[in-house]
């Protein structure tokens, strides 16, 4: 069975501060992990994801996650919050040979000035 | 610049009447995904297919909701009859075995 949580429903940064989005996630295989963003009335965009390689996988924007498989956890990370980041992010994982794609329930980033 | 397309973007409908929604994937990506968004549950699988045939769509209301795919190009998801807590904004997504999934713009429905 797959299953992703992540920690936090809200996390509020300011403005040029690091951001980090918790994500743990639960698979009986080699999971492959995703993020993705989605802003206000758009669609999901991917933002980063890890499948079996370097653990330290960079994406757009500035982010970056690390996969550590002894902590099952996939937590998304940037230095610096900039104003356009405020969205909602969901952490996604999908085991090897299966299909679906498990979303966690979200998180919404907010960046004050 | 490839994406996966979604008409109508918008749609408004009185409860009872029939919705179609249609995706058109990504060529050459086999698998296809339906979406529901909506406040309360966030997002949640309705259906999936690979190589054209359905492979679980244990998401979805079987007595009102449906889901096909005609041809590669073409996905669609229908309601009938539509009623309001079928309002929400439904994605498809498509990508390769193994691989992530790109959404597309969506479809909001409102059924009154």
């Amino acid at each position: 069975a797959q299953s992703v949580t992540q920690l936090d429903s809200h996390v509020s940064v300011s403005e040029g501060t690091p951001v980090l989005l918790r994500c743990n996630y639960s698979s009986s295989y080699s999971p492959s992990l995703f993020w993705y963003v989605q802003h206000p009335n758009k669609g999901l965009q991917l933002l980063l994801k890890y499948t079996s390689a370097a653990t330290l996988v960079k994406g757009i924007n500035g982010f970056e996650a690390e996969f550590k498989k002894s902590e099952t956890s996939f937590h998304l990370t940037k230095p610096s919050a900039h104003m356009s980041d405020a969205a909602e992010y969901f952490c996604v994982v999908r085991s090897k040979g299966f299909q679906k794609l498990v979303f966690g329930t979200g998180t919404r980033l907010l960046v004050s000035p | 610049d490839a994406r996966v397309t979604q008409t109508p973007r918008h749609k408004v409908t009185e409860m009872g009447q029939e919705v179609t929604m249609r995706c058109q994937p990504i060529l050459g990506h086999n698998t296809v995904f339906w979406y529901r968004q909506t406040m309360m549950q966030g997002l949640e699988l309705l259906a999936y297919f690979r190589n054209r045939a359905p492979l679980d769509d244990s998401g979805m209301p079987k007595d009102r909701f449906s889901a096909e795919m005609p041809d590669a190009t073409l996905a669609t998801l229908k309601i009938q009859p539509s009623e309001p807590r079928d309002s929400a904004v439904y994605f498809c997504a498509s990508g390769l075995v193994d691989t992530e999934a790109f959404f597309g713009q969506g479809t909001r429905l409102t059924v009154v």
